[in-house]
């Protein structure tokens, strides 16, 4: 069983759509982190989030710790936004990330 | 500019011939770690480093050595590589709380043939 589930695990979008991919988990973290990788590997962290919501240009993280769960929301979706997102949660204890295995979004121009 | 750097970016070795990847970083970030990438797997932890001399098995740590001599740098052994592990690895490294900045390296594609 995976302690992190994403979901869907694949997305496709007209330009311009509202995106929202989910994270849920099962344990209790500290922290969990949306990540980027696009096409070509490199990873990049857009998020951490402990509690409530948080925003950067035109995507927004949100996290309900009761509810074990966390979606990531793209406004006015774009080409350029087409990459995996991948979530990451860090539990409460030990020193290990859960990951899950990732959305692959596309967005069509 | 804050940064992780691995490398190679692309190796292709054969079975058996001791290999290293290196990985540095320059944020003065107690936690270090390698994962590998594969298709349907997602990213998977092999050893992790809360500081150095510190290091600790992550997920898959069978066929691979670390050492953390030095706070900057983390380095990924393979001593005798096998075919499964052609893979996608990443190093990263965060402050030790790993709560805010988290950053990764650009990635080693591996090839074992």
């Amino acid at each position: 069983k995976n302690e992190v589930e994403q979901s869907p695990q694949n997305l496709t979008a007209q330009e311009g759509e509202f995106i929202t991919i989910n994270c849920s988990y099962s344990v209790g973290i500290s922290a969990l982190h949306w990540l980027q990788q696009h096409p070509g590997g490199g990873i990049v962290s857009l998020f951490m989030l402990s509690s409530g919501k948080k925003k950067h240009g035109r995507l927004i993280a949100t996290i309900n710790i009761q509810e074990k769960h966390s979606s990531l929301h793209i406004t006015a979706s774009h080409p350029r936004d087409s990459a995996v997102y991948i979530c990451a949660a860090l539990p409460n204890t030990g020193n290990q990330f859960y990951f899950g295995t990732g959305t692959s979004l596309t967005v069509i121009p | 500019e804050a940064q992780v750097t691995q490398n190679p970016r692309y190796l292709i070795t054969v079975t058996g011939k001791k290999l290293t990847v290196t990985c540095s970083q320059n944020m003065n970030h107690e936690y270090m770690s390698w994962y590998r990438q594969d298709p349907g797997l997602g990213l998977r932890q092999i050893y992790y480093s809360m500081n150095v001399e510190v290091t600790d098995k992550g997920d898959v740590p069978e066929g691979y050595k670390v050492s953390r001599k030095e706070k900057r740098n983390f380095p990924l052994i393979l001593e005798s590589p096998s075919p499964n592990q052609t893979s996608l690895y990443f190093c990263a490294s965060s402050p030790i709380d790993r709560v805010g900045g988290y950053t990764f390296g650009s990635g080693t594609r591996l090839t074992v043939v």
